[in-house]
């Protein structure tokens, strides 16, 4: 089946300091790797995506990381903002349906 | 350029009643999409349609459910005697190029079900 999944629900960091959020996917069908960010009230923002034949992509101060033989994604921030404080969801792309893993609360204190 | 626009932003129903959910896609994009998203959850897949027609529907629950895209701009999801259990928001999301391009999602349209 597939299921895209995370392992820590939430985190919390110091402005300034960098963000790592990770999720763990088992679909190897999948060609894309999204990263989206969700603010209370809103629909999800497309932040960065990551094609299945990449390991790094990057972009203005996020980086992904795609480790297939693990079967792992990573979003790196970069010097993390309190405009940065949000829910994050990998998603992976078959077909050019999405399935979503549960999110990560991102808190970011001033 | 203007997003996904979703109406209404909120629907309250009572059981059994019927609904009507409408998506405006970004200007040109060819594929939309709906979602359905619990609270705590991310969101589910439910249909996928490139220009007029259905190409995935396969994230329906049951026949209670239905959506349209009848000139492959504007789409509406229709759900037939609803049921607590429909409670979610409901988002949409279009793509340019089919299911190879990114997906940009609307605000939703939150559902609940008395």
């Amino acid at each position: 089946g597939e299921s895209v999944g995370l392992h820590l629900p939430t985190l919390s960091v110091q402005e300034g300091d960098n963000s790592i959020i990770n999720c763990a996917y088992s679909n190897s069908a999948s060609d894309y790797f999204i990263w989206y960010k969700q603010e209370s009230g809103k629909g999800p923002q497309f932040i960065i995506d990551i094609r299945s034949n990449m390991d790094k992509r990057q972009g203005q101060r996020v980086t992904v990381l795609l480790n297939k033989t693990v079967k792992h994604l990573s979003l790196q921030i970069a010097a993390t903002q309190p405009g940065d404080s949000a829910v994050y969801f990998c998603a992976e792309r078959s077909y050019g349906k999405l399935t979503f893993g549960q999110g990560t609360i991102l808190t970011v204190h001033p | 350029g203007a997003g996904v626009s979703q109406t209404p932003s909120n629907k309250v129903t009572e059981k059994g009643k019927y609904v009507e959910l409408r998506c405006d896609p970004i200007s040109g994009h060819t594929a939309l999409y709906w979602y359905r998203q619990s609270l705590g959850q991310g969101p589910e897949f439910l249909i996928y349609f490139q220009g007029t027609g259905a190409a995935d529907d396969s994230g329906l629950p049951n026949d209670r459910f239905f959506a349209v895209r009848p000139e492959g701009s504007v789409s509406t999801l229709k759900i037939q005697r609803t049921e607590r259990g429909d409670s979610a928001v409901y988002l949409c999301a279009s793509s340019g190029q089919g299911s190879t391009d990114t997906q940009y999602f609307g605000p939703g349209t939150r559902l609940t079900v008395l």
